[in-house]
């Protein structure tokens, strides 16, 4: 059965920093690019962040562009998101998102989600 | 960035009704065009990809359709677990980008 497990999240000050981890199971990680979607409380889905299969490549929202850094290890099957420079609006719940299909340079759609860390930023 | 317009943002329903969410980008995303059903407090679940495409597992009484701009989930015979809210997902161009929601209700 695949699955995907995050963790990290909790309470952080404005300006401070959090990691996520996600890890992968069910599935051949390192052949898949991994993202990151948020949702901030009662809002709609926002797109952060993606890495390739084998992190070469990186991809953030401009949102987050300058202070998030994604990055994995494959032989761990965990992707991470470094969130630096932390904002109240960075308040949301994070999901770690696995695509459908095998591609290279694009973000094709979300077949299989975490359960979700919540990241909380008080001013 | 491609912008998704979802309309309406919520929707009153019955049991048995015929359901339809429309879903508009910015600009042509030819069939690069996917939907989520999620439920309060759970992950997003993947019903339909390539606009019209049923993910495996998903119940056929759910449709999409549409190509370059305009695109539309249907929900045929509403059941009582597919109160939720409805999103589509544009994976055309990078970032992608999701629609606000369609909130469906009894």
């Amino acid at each position: 059965e695949m699955r995907l497990l995050e963790s990290g999240g909790g309470l952080a000050q404005r300006g401070g920093s959090l990691r996520l981890s996600c890890e992968g199971s069910g599935f051949t990680f390192s052949s898949y690019a991994m993202n990151w979607v948020r949702q901030a409380p009662g809002k709609g889905l926002e797109w952060v962040s993606g890495t390739s299969g084998s992190g070469n490549n990186t991809y953030y929202a401009d949102s987050v562009k300058g202070r998030f850094t994604i990055s994995r290890d494959n032989s761990k099957n965990t992707v991470f998101l470094q969130m630096n420079s932390l904002r109240v609006d960075d308040t949301a719940v994070y999901y770690c998102a696995k695509p459908r299909i095998v591609v290279v340079a694009a973000i094709p759609e979300f077949d299989l989600w975490g359960q979700g860390t919540l990241v909380s930023v008080s001013s | 960035d491609i912008q998704m317009t979802q309309s309406p943002s919520s929707l009153s329903a019955s049991i048995r009704d015929r359901v339809t969410i429309t879903c508009r980008a910015s600009q042509n995303i030819r069939t690069y065009l996917n939907w989520y059903q999620q439920k309060p407090g759970k992950a997003p679940n993947l019903l339909i990809y390539a606009a019209s495409s049923l993910q495996s597992g998903v119940p056929s009484r759910f449709s999409g359709s549409g190509s370059g701009t305009d695109f539309t989930l249907t929900i045929t015979n509403l059941q009582p677990e597919d109160f939720a809210t409805y999103y589509c997902q544009q994976s055309y161009k990078i970032p992608t980008t999701f629609g606000g929601g369609t909130k469906v209700d009894i």
